[in-house]
């Protein structure tokens, strides 16, 4: 089955230690998202990949980066997590040609 | 004002009866109106998709879109545990970007 698969499904991590979170997707679509939700919260788009074009959310923190090295794949990377970093981080694919988005099961950040 | 307005109530229903969700957006460029339904500690899960007004139904499940009203609906037709779960509603525009609601927590007695 075509899907959205992200790992690890839950992280630990220390304040301040560099976390990559990945996503990969077999639907072979050509945008990605990363999402940052936390608890009774909608998802909030941090950047997406429209091909290899990165375009990042104005509020997006400087601390969160992405990197999409092909089509399959998409990696993000905290360089330093803080307490407040703590949330799920949702992957979501769609085609250009349609504006569904399609939710991998998500990775759950925790931050000591 | 928040471009896309959902009571974030919880909902408890009895199994069997008829659930209802709505959502309002002020945003006229919006074209494209999704459900999405998330269990707890899991991703969204796309519930139900259109782009045009009126109903879409999928077995239990309809969604309305009423553009000039600026107004969605979702409704869960005899509700059953198994659909209790957070539904989000979201909208886009075309740009490769959602507007979501806070969400409905939903729970379906037995």
């Amino acid at each position: 089955d075509a899907m959205v698969i992200q790992n690890p499904r839950y992280q630990v991590t220390q304040f301040g230690k560099p976390v990559t979170l990945s996503c990969s997707q077999t639907l072979n679509h050509n945008v990605m998202y990363w999402y940052q939700q936390k608890s009774s919260q909608a998802p909030k788009l941090l950047f997406h990949y429209y091909d290899k074009d990165f375009n990042n959310e104005a509020d997006t923190p400087d601390n969160f980066q992405s990197r999409r090295p092909n089509t399959s794949f998409c990696f993000l990377d905290i360089r330093s997590p803080g307490l407040g970093d703590a949330a799920m981080y949702l992957c979501a694919t769609s085609s250009v040609s349609y504006n569904e988005q399609f939710f991998g099961p998500g990775t759950r950040l925790t931050v000591l | 004002q928040k471009e896309v307005e959902q009571d974030p109530g919880p909902l408890s229903v009895p199994e069997g009866a008829i659930v209802s969700l709505n959502c309002t957006y002020s945003n006229s460029a919006f074209q494209y109106f999704m459900w999405y339904r998330q269990y707890s500690r899991k991703g969204p899960e796309l519930l139900m998709y259109t782009y045009s007004s009126g109903n879409k139904e999928d077995g239990r499940f309809t969604a309305q879109v009423d553009k000039s009203s600026k107004y969605i609906s979702l409704f869960i037709r005899d509700s059953q545990p198994s659909d209790s779960a957070t539904y989000l509603c979201a909208m886009g525009d075309g740009n490769n970007r959602l507007a979501f609601g806070k969400g409905n927590q939903v729970v379906v007695i037995p």
